[in-house]
């Protein structure tokens, strides 16, 4: 059973802190890893690819892969209030000739100014 | 010039009917999905196309049929509704690849469904 974890939260930062979203994954093959902003009520949007070990930095986000550990994590700098939702992980299993993409339960990240 | 377009964006049914869910993506992918997203939020995909080949069958009741004209068209028919179909479906696309990485996946607005 291919699985992504993450901690359902509520994450409850401080405005203008950092927001440490985390996330594990069970098949040591992936190499695909995304994530997704969703707002109540809208559809996912994406925040981040990662495809290597490593630090990925773009404006306020930064996506963390070490594949060794099985782990990928977002950062979110200068936290703000519009920062505020649920935050999903999603790895990319290869089976059979075909990539799956399995998302993980979410993060919900409340910003409080 | 909306990416991903679904319709309908709202469906109140009843139980026992049938319904249908189209979806239409300008672009360029070649693979499409349905995604179901019930109440708890978890999001699950349920059928993937490739240039309107079915590659991706996640053991869903054969209520459900997916159906892709074109490679630029998914709908989702079901049969027989039932309460615990109520979710959000959601269609995606992107451009596949076969080496074991794989490209964004672009999702459309979702289609809220009710079965009363």
């Amino acid at each position: 059973q291919k699985e992504v974890e993450q901690n359902s939260g509520p994450l409850s930062v401080p405005e203008g802190a950092i927001a440490s979203l985390n996330c594990t994954y069970s098949d040591r093959g992936s190499q695909s890893f995304f994530w997704y902003r969703q707002y109540s009520g809208k559809s996912p949007e994406l925040i981040m690819s990662i495809y290597s070990n490593g630090d990925k930095e773009d404006g306020r986000f930064t996506a963390q892969l070490n594949k060794a550990s099985q782990y990928v994590s977002l950062l979110i700098r200068d936290s703000q209030p519009s920062d505020s939702a649920t935050y999903l992980c999603a790895v990319n299993f290869f089976s059979g000739g075909y990539n799956k993409l399995i998302f993980g339960a979410g993060t919900r990240l409340a910003v409080h100014p | 010039d909306t990416a991903v377009s679904q319709t309908p964006k709202y469906l109140v049914t009843q139980m026992g009917n049938d319904k249908s869910i189209k979806c239409e993506q300008n672009l360029g992918h070649d693979t499409m999905y349905w995604y179901k997203q019930d109440s708890k939020k978890f999001l699950k995909i349920m059928f993937s196309y490739n240039n309107k080949e079915l590659i991706i069958n996640e053991t869903v009741p054969n209520r459900f049929s997916p159906k892709s004209p074109d490679k630029a068209h998914l709908n989702l028919h079901i049969n027989s509704l039932e309460l615990g179909d109520s979710a959000v479906y959601f269609c995606a696309s992107s451009q596949e690849w076969s080496s074991g990485r794989s490209d964004t996946q672009y999702f459309g607005p979702g289609t809220r469904l009710t079965v009363l």
